[in-house]
């Protein structure tokens, strides 16, 4: 089974700030995925990447599959950027079902 | 419709009850997937629906969970018995085709089991 290690725990900033979230696994994937929570609300999908680099807006995610280990970015935060970010990985490299194995999540608080 | 739906919202029940839970995937999408998140034990997989393939049934926690998956869409969550263990928020995911591609959550039915 994989393991996925995210840090940290919690992390508030103030606005503008340059952010990190770091994820860890230990098995081989498929995929990683980068979801976002908002306190009482639903799972957003933000990144899902096997490889390199992807930028959406403010967000960027990375990922190193060497050394099985993904961050991501935001830059220029914003309190509504405030959120529980999970990540969460997919599928055995080589094979197997997909049901996503999930970090523990990142409680972000971004004080105007 | 627009995305994942999932009904009901919210389910309170009994402690030995039985409750069914629905979720109806973003038309088109072959893969489906049953999460649960709960206080102590964070988000993890239920089960796993690919096309006409056999589900993955791996991470269903007891016999007194199913899940079935009628005409490729629809699906229902069925907890037998339930314990106040059962208590989470139980989330459904659709993706295109399965592994590799962005699975989509509906707002989740928030189970309360009394």
């Amino acid at each position: 089974k994989n393991e996925v290690e995210q840090s940290p725990q919690n992390l508030t900033a103030q606005e503008g700030e340059f952010i990190t979230i770091n994820c860890s696994y230990s098995v081989g994937i498929s995929a990683l995925h980068w979801l976002q929570q908002h306190p009482g609300g639903g799972i957003v999908s933000l990144f899902m990447l096997s490889s390199g680099k992807k930028k959406h807006g403010r967000l960027i995610a990375t990922i190193n599959i060497q050394e099985k280990h993904s961050s991501l970015h935001i830059t220029a935060s914003h309190p509504r950027d405030s959120a529980v970010y999970i990540c969460a990985v997919g599928g055995v490299a080589g094979g197997g079902a997909d049901g996503l194995t999930f970090g523990k999540g990142t409680h972000l608080i971004i004080q105007p | 419709g627009a995305g994942v739906s999932q009904s009901p919202s919210n389910k309170v029940t009994e402690k030995g009850k039985d409750v069914e839970l629905r979720c109806d995937p973003i038309s088109g999408h072959t893969a489906l997937y049953w999460y649960r998140q709960s206080l102590g034990q964070g988000l993890e997989f239920l089960i796993y629906f690919q096309g006409n393939s056999a589900p993955d049934k791996s991470g269903l926690p007891s016999d007194r969970f199913s899940a079935e998956r009628t005409g490729g869409s629809v699906s229902t969550l069925t907890i037998q018995r339930t314990q106040q263990e059962d208590s989470a928020v139980y989330l459904c995911a659709s993706s295109l085709v399965g592994t590799g591609t962005e699975q989509f959550f509906g707002p989740g039915t928030r189970l309360t089991v009394l």
